[in-house]
């Protein structure tokens, strides 16, 4: 079966601090891994997906394939970096739906 | 990046009516258009995948007389609640499944800013 996993609901950091934000997956086969994020009172947007192998707004994520996860890192939070974050898989070249983990809330304190 | 749309934004309607809700893509043709419903405080659930052309595929539990989905051309998928009730009171996303830019053999999703259905 497919499914993700984020363990934290709510994830509250200072700023300057580091961040990860947890993912875990299951999946028969290949699949792809992404972030999203959703910003207040905006729509869901890519963030960064695990073939692209980018660093997107100081954020990366490494695909373990031995531990099955996909965690978001930051070293360094800023404020603006508040906001909900989902994790999604799908089929290998992203062409089937995307499944969505329930997401994380990070709060960056000032 | 490609830009998706949605109307209304929001809505309110009264048990036993139906509603329609539109999902555009603006500058760009998509063959694969995906609905999901998120329930507050909980994460995106898919739907149906809407195929243009062809009859929309349903996700196991997801009552396809209940929600009407057509995909008439690349550019326009719309989803009607039908007999609605305060069950089906949520917020509905689109999305539409576009080929990368990169030229390789992949894809990406944009996403509308999602519909508020509100049932009374």
């Amino acid at each position: 079966a497919q499914r993700v996993t984020q363990p934290e609901k709510l994830l509250s950091v200072f700023k300057g601090a580091p961040v990860e934000l947890k993912c875990n997956y299951s999946y028969s086969g290949s699949p792809e891994l992404f972030w999203y994020v959703q910003y207040s009172r905006q729509r869901l947007q890519l963030l960064l997906r695990h073939i692209s192998r980018e660093s997107i707004k100081g954020f990366t994520a490494d695909l373990n394939k031995g531990e099955t996860s996909f965690h978001l890192k930051k070293p360094f939070a800023q404020e603006e970096d508040s906001a909900m974050y989902y994790c999604a898989l799908s089929g290998l070249s992203g062409n089937t739906p995307l499944v969505f983990g329930k997401g994380t809330r990070l709060s960056v304190i000032a | 990046g490609a830009v998706v749309s949605q109307h209304p934004s929001w809505v309110i309607c009264k048990s036993g009516t139906s509603v329609k809700i539109e999902c555009r893509s603006l500058d760009f043709q998509a063959t694969t258009m995906f609905w999901y419903r998120q329930f507050p405080k909980q994460s995106l659930m898919l739907m149906a995948t809407s195929n243009e052309g062809s009859k929309a595929t349903y996700e196991q539990g997801v009552e396809k007389d209940k929600f009407l989905i057509n995909h008439a051309s690349l550019t326009l998928s719309t989803l009607t609640v039908t007999s609605a009730h305060p069950e089906d009171s949520s917020f509905y996303i689109c999305s539409a499944r576009v080929p990368s830019t990169s030229g390789t053999l992949v894809y990406e999703q944009y996403f509308g800013p999602g519909t508020r259905l509100t049932v009374t």
